[in-house]
């Protein structure tokens, strides 16, 4: 059964660092690209960007380029979400899926939540 | 400002047919396939429909997708009480460098 298990929820404060994780279970973990999708409170999703585990080729949506970094650890099956330095407008629920043309797998979700 | 356009709202009583349009342009929609997406209020989005108008397994046949030129819709069939939710298109934009881009959700309301 394919498994995306998300870390916990995150309170943090504006201009710290952030690093949030996806493990994943239940298929060839590097065989296929992983991808993270915000959704900010009350609204839409939106594409961050997608890394493939098995040579961590990495792509970002225009938007969040810079902003954050997507890695992976093959030896925990592991995808990554990290920030330097947070904004308060950052809080959002974060979802990493699985990506086969299509988000076919999704983890619960993790909300992170910037406030001085 | 979404890239794929959907209507903000539809809604339907029990057994009525709701569709929802998502519109797009040649560098998405026109050139790629589109996916559905459903979410219910507190949980993760679910894949609905994939490469326009496949269901994955354990999705209800109430749902069927379709896709024409630019623009693409979703329909649900037989409402039910349970497919109250969000749904979102999307699909791949060769724009930019490429990268996935989302409509900005249908809330399907069951009367």
């Amino acid at each position: 059964e394919v498994q995306l298990v998300q870390s916990g929820a995150e309170v943090k404060k504006p201009g710290e660092s952030l690093k949030i994780s996806c493990k994943a279970s239940g298929y060839t973990f590097t065989t296929y690209w992983i991808g993270w999708v915000r959704q900010m409170p009350g609204k839409g999703l939106e594409w961050v960007g997608i890394i493939y585990p098995a040579d961590s080729d990495t792509r970002y949506s225009p938007s969040f380029q810079g902003q954050v970094t997507i890695s992976v650890d093959k030896s925990l099956n592991t995808a990554y979400l990290q920030w330097s330095s947070l904004k308060a407008s950052d809080t959002a629920i974060y979802y990493c899926a699985r990506d086969y043309d299509s988000f076919d797998f999704w983890g619960q979700g993790t909300l992170v939540t910037v406030s001085s | 400002q979404s890239v794929l356009t959907q209507p903000p709202s539809a809604s339907g009583t029990p057994g009525q047919t709701v569709t929802i349009s998502c519109s797009g342009t040649s560098s998405n929609i026109g050139s790629n396939t589109v996916n559905w997406y459903q979410q219910v209020p507190g949980a993760a989005p679910k894949l609905l429909i994939f490469s326009n108008d496949w269901r994955p397994s354990g999705v209800p046949d109430r749902f069927s997708g379709s896709k024409s030129g630019t623009s693409a819709s979703l329909a649900i069939s037989g409402l039910q009480s349970e497919d109250e939710a969000d749904y979102y298109c999307s699909s791949w934009d060769d724009s930019q460098n490429g990268r996935v881009v989302f409509g900005g959700g249908t809330r399907v309301t069951v009367l």
